[in-house]
């Protein structure tokens, strides 16, 4: 059964950092993995989206890696600003057979202070 | 863009009403999906559609049924609601099987 699991839980940083989310998944059978960010009472927003044959995509301040191997994917965000204020969730597309199954991880939230 | 809109942000109903939760998709996506999600829960998957009038159950289905009968919509019915069915309900759709998620903004269902 897919695990996703994100690290930190919480993650509170000044202005101008850049930082690293963290997201593992205990089964490669994925089809794509999704970062998504989300704000407090509102639906989820799409950052990016990495198929399994990729590495990496780029949006921006916003570069997400994966590695199918290990199972695990990074979203580093640049320069942070309070606006980037949320909880970030990843996702992994899971081959499900007749269906295939989106597996949310637990999601990590972030402060940064201005 | 694509754009999945939900048609109410917040919505009160009461123990034992019928309640309908609407979403409309308008780029043609094959997928639509109807979610839950609950502080230390995280996000439930309640039902699926692959087409037009084609549903599967999701991981929660009991208490929930579903309705797609044109493309672009996907309606979420809750038959008698109650209070533990109070929460955040999000429709997502997809192109394919294989193609990333688009998420609408959300309706926040109390049921009193």
């Amino acid at each position: 059964k897919q695990e996703v699991t994100q690290i930190p839980a919480a993650l509170s940083v000044p202005e101008g950092e850049n930082l690293v989310l963290n997201c593992s998944f205990t089964d490669s059978a994925i089809y794509n993995l999704q970062w998504f960010r989300q704000d407090p009472g509102k639906g989820l927003t799409s950052l990016l989206l990495i198929q399994s044959s990729q590495r990496e995509q780029t949006s921006g301040r916003l570069n997400a890696s994966l590695d199918k191997s290990s199972g695990r994917s990074t979203l580093y965000i640049a320069a942070s600003q309070p606006g980037d204020s949320a909880t970030y969730l990843c996702a992994v597309l899971n081959y499900g057979g007749a269906t295939n199954k989106l597996i949310f991880g637990t999601g990590t939230l972030l402060a940064v202070q201005p | 863009d694509v754009k999945v809109t939900q048609s109410s942000r917040y919505l009160v109903k009461r123990t034992g009403e019928k309640v309908f939760l609407e979403c409309v998709q308008d780029m043609d996506h094959e997928n639509m999906f109807w979610y839950r999600q609950d502080p230390g829960l995280g996000l439930r998957l309640i039902y699926f559609s692959y087409d037009v009038k084609m549903k599967e159950k999701g991981d929660i289905p009991e208490g929930y049924s579903v309705s797609r009968e044109k493309k672009e919509r996907f309606s979420l019915i809750l038959e008698s609601a109650s209070t533990n069915q109070t929460s955040m309900y999000l429709c997502a759709s997809s192109f394919a099987s294989n193609y990333g998620y688009t998420f609408g903004s959300g309706t926040r269902l109390t049921v009193v």
